[in-house]
């Protein structure tokens, strides 16, 4: 089946270090992989994707790498900001269907 | 382009009254909606997928009396949570899909419902 585990969280960084948050899946078939951000009150916003193996994502600094070797989708950023402070949600899109599969969401926080 | 609005953004209400969250897309035909819940600290939920015409698909657990969904054009599709009750108390978030996306939701910015 398909299934996505992330790293639980909260995570508290210093402006300025590097951010990893750990994203896995499993799948059948050949998923698309997801990275959102959810700020306080606020909706989902699709932050970076990936469609295929080797595919990388990015956008705003944040990377992430399609590895289906490892199964993984990592998220990271070298050189966080107070404003990156959000939820992050790594998540799966089936090539089949319609469902989606959303990891738990790790907490992020940026003190100056 | 691909923005999705829900409307309203937030609302209250007593215990036993029904309340209506709408889901727009604006700028594409979104062929496939789904609604999603969220408690505070968790992820989102899945309760049911809609597509344009027919009837909802809800997620097991979900009760389809409780949360009705209708998804009557290509643009709109509506939640009503019906009777509700504190616990009903939750965020609500609406996506949308359109056929020439491949495998990408949409989201909107999401309701929060407060049952008094």
């Amino acid at each position: 089946g398909n299934s996505v585990t992330q790293m639980e969280g909260p995570v508290t960084l210093s402006e300025e270090a590097f951010l990893t948050i750990n994203c896995t899946y499993t799948a059948t078939g050949y998923p698309s992989l997801f990275w959102y951000v959810q700020y306080p009150g606020e909706g989902l916003q699709l932050l970076l994707k990936a469609t295929k193996a080797d595919d990388k994502g990015s956008n705003k600094g944040f990377e992430a790498t399609y590895r289906k070797e490892t199964t993984s989708f990592h998220l990271e950023k070298g050189s966080v900001q107070v404003s990156d402070s959000a939820v992050y949600f790594c998540a799966l899109g089936a090539n089949t269907g319609n469902q989606f599969y959303f990891g738990t969401g790790t907490s992020l926080t940026v003190i100056p | 382009g691909a923005v999705v609005s829900q409307h309203p953004s937030r609302v209250i209400c007593k215990s036993g009254t029904s309340v209506k969250i709408e889901c727009r897309s604006l700028d594409f035909q979104a062929t496939t909606m789904f609604w999603y819940r969220q408690f505070p600290k968790q992820s989102l939920m899945l309760m049911a997928t809609s597509n344009e015409g027919s009837k909802a698909t809800y997620e097991q657990g979900v009760e389809k009396d409780k949360f009705l969904i209708n998804h009557a054009s290509l643009t709109l599709s509506t939640l009503t949570v019906t009777s509700a009750h504190p616990e009903d108390s939750s965020f609500y978030i609406c996506s949308a899909r359109g056929d020439n996306v491949l495998n990408e939701q949409f989201f909107g910015p999401g309701t929060r419902l407060t049952v008094l």
